[in-house]
C-alpha cells in the first residue's frame, strides 16, 4: 500500500518563482495536513483539510501561500512568490479520521532552497 | 511558554543501553499522546499512541503518560544503532479538530 506520496523531493529555484508543491494523500484518508519544518522552528502546521474542504489555515505566513485540494486523491501547496525565508522541508501528512486523533502518516517531504 | 516541551538533545548513548525520551506539556485537554520517530532526510512516522494515562508497551519500546504531573515519556530498552533518530512526542485534545501539537524532538544517537 502505497503511503503519502509528494513530489518534487527537492526544490530549488530563485527568489520571486512561483513554486507548487505535490501530494497524494493515502486512498480513503479524508484529512490531509500541510506543514513546514525547520531547524529553528521545529514542525509548523500550515493548513489542514478535511473532507477536500480548508478547516485551518491559520498556519499559513502570508498571502503568498495557498493550498488547494480539488480531489480527495490531491493537494497543492504554492508559493507566489518565493524568498528565501521560505526554504524549508515542506511535508504534507494524511489522516483516516477528522483530525486524526494526532495520528498521521507522513510523506517524505519536499525540500525547498530559495535562493 | 510553549504548549510541549522537549529537550532538543542530542542525547548520546551506547548499543544496549536504555534509553529515555521526555515532554511535559502545559494543556491539561490533552488526552491523546503520540511519539513519531523522524530518520534523517525522512518524514515523521507514528511509533506510538495512548490515549490518557498509563503505559503501553510495543518491542522494545514504552510509552508512558503521567497527566497529574504532565509528563509523557518514552523508552526504548536494547537501544540500537538504527534507533538513532530524532523522536518527536505530539499530543492532541478529545474533540475539536484533534490536531496535534508537536514538540520540537529528541535527536538520538546510539552508538556502537
Amino acid at each position: 500500500d502505497a503511503g503519502v506520496i509528494q513530489s518534487p523531493r527537492h526544490e530549488v529555484t530563485e527568489m520571486g518563482q512561483e513554486v507548487t508543491l505535490r501530494c497524494k494523500p493515502i486512498s480513503g484518508h479524508n484529512s490531509l495536513f500541510w506543514y513546514r519544518q525547520t531547524m529553528m522552528r521545529g514542525l509548523e502546521l500550515l493548513i489542514y483539510f478535511n473532507n477536500n474542504v480548508p478547516i485551518d489555515d491559520s498556519g499559513m505566513p502570508e498571502d503568498r501561500f495557498s493550498a488547494k485540494m480539488p480531489n480527495a486523491s490531491f493537494s497543492t501547496l504554492k508559493i507566489q512568490p518565493s524568498e528565501p525565508r521560505d526554504s524549508a522541508v515542506y511535508f504534507c501528512a494524511s489522516s483516516p479520521t477528522s483530525g486524526g486523533r494526532g495520528t498521521q502518516y507522513f510523506g517524505p517531504g519536499t525540500r525547498l532552497l530559495v535562493l | 511558554q510553549k504548549e510541549v516541551e522537549q529537550d532538543p538533545g542530542p542525547l548520546s548513548v551506547p548499543e544496549g543501553a536504555i534509553v529515555s525520551l521526555n515532554c511535559t506539556y502545559s494543556n491539561s485537554a490533552f488526552q491523546y499522546f503520540m511519539w513519531y520517530r523522524q530518520y534523517s532526510r525522512k518524514g515523521p512516522e507514528l511509533l506510538m499512541y495512548t490515549y490518557s494515562s498509563g503505559n503501553k508497551e510495543d518491542g522494545r519500546f514504552t510509552a508512558q503518560v503521567d497527566k497529574s504531573s504532565k509528563y509523557i515519556s518514552l523508552f526504548i530498552r536494547d537501544s540500537q544503532p538504527s534507533d538513532s533518530a530524532t523522536y518527536l512526542c505530539a499530543m492532541s485534545e478529545t474533540g475539536g479538530s484533534y490536531i496535534p501539537t508537536f514538540g520540537r524532538g529528541t535527536s538520538l544517537i546510539v552508538h556502537p
